[in-house]
């Protein structure tokens, strides 16, 4: 299993420039989230899904658009870039249980870098 | 509002010495406390995880004591090693439908030889 994959691993853009981060995963896992890591700040939940077809905004949603039309892949866009979205960004999957003590798996991170 | 408050930002500890980084949480609902651990460069991992059912977990050099009353729960390491040097996460989260985690700002551990 590669577990959860994340690309690019770095990015730069322009301010303005739209684009997409990939994320997927081939555990079967139901729950997928993204979080941005930004020094002093911990990791900040940005969306998340439980399931195909189905997203919700976590802590810091502005900016960001994400759907989840397969149950391995979940897609973070960014519309129109920013300097303040500049952060390392996580995917993570968890599988889904009876309660929520359920290990979630980080990817290896995509650093994002907004001129 | 930072639900979840981690301290120290930074610690440096000894080989042999033992580490040990405090959380406190707001929320009485959360019921769910897992630790992350995050090599430079990687994504966090997670490392040893609690419910408030318990007073203390412990695997191997890693202990987590929790104090629901005081609303604290803490992550003790012991004989730390070099290999421990990296930075950790406290979290929490509500069990249910969405297994939403709630992160600390995290403590970066040095520990030298």
């Amino acid at each position: 299993n590669a577990g959860v994959t994340q690309t690019p691993k770095f990015q730069v853009l322009k301010t303005g420039q739209s684009m997409t981060l990939q994320c997927a995963q081939d555990m079967n896992h139901e729950y997928m989230s993204w979080y941005r890591q930004d020094p002093g700040m911990g990791l900040r939940l940005i969306h998340y899904s439980v399931g195909a077809g189905i997203t919700d905004q976590g802590e810091v949603p502005n900016g960001y658009n994400v759907s989840r039309s397969t149950t391995e892949d979940f897609p973070l866009r960014l519309l129109s870039a920013a300097p303040s979205q500049t952060s390392v960004y996580f995917c993570a999957s968890s599988p889904r249980g009876q309660t929520s003590y359920n290990e979630q798996f980080f990817g290896p991170g995509t650093r994002l870098t907004v001129l | 509002q930072q639900q979840v408050k981690q301290s120290p930002q930074s610690l440096i500890v000894q080989k042999g010495g033992i580490s040990i980084i405090n959380c406190a949480y707001e929320n009485t609902a959360f019921d769910y406390f897992p630790w992350y651990q995050q090599f430079p460069g990687k994504g966090p991992a997670l490392l040893i995880a609690i419910r408030p059912d318990v007073s203390e977990k412990k695997e191997g050099r890693f202990t987590i004591s929790f104090n629901k009353s005081a609303k604290q729960f803490s992550l003790h390491i012991m004989d730390s090693q070099p290999g421990d040097s990296a930075t950790y996460f406290c979290a929490a989260s509500i069990s249910g439908a969405t297994n939403k985690l709630i992160f600390g700002t995290g403590t970066l551990l040095a520990v030298q030889p």
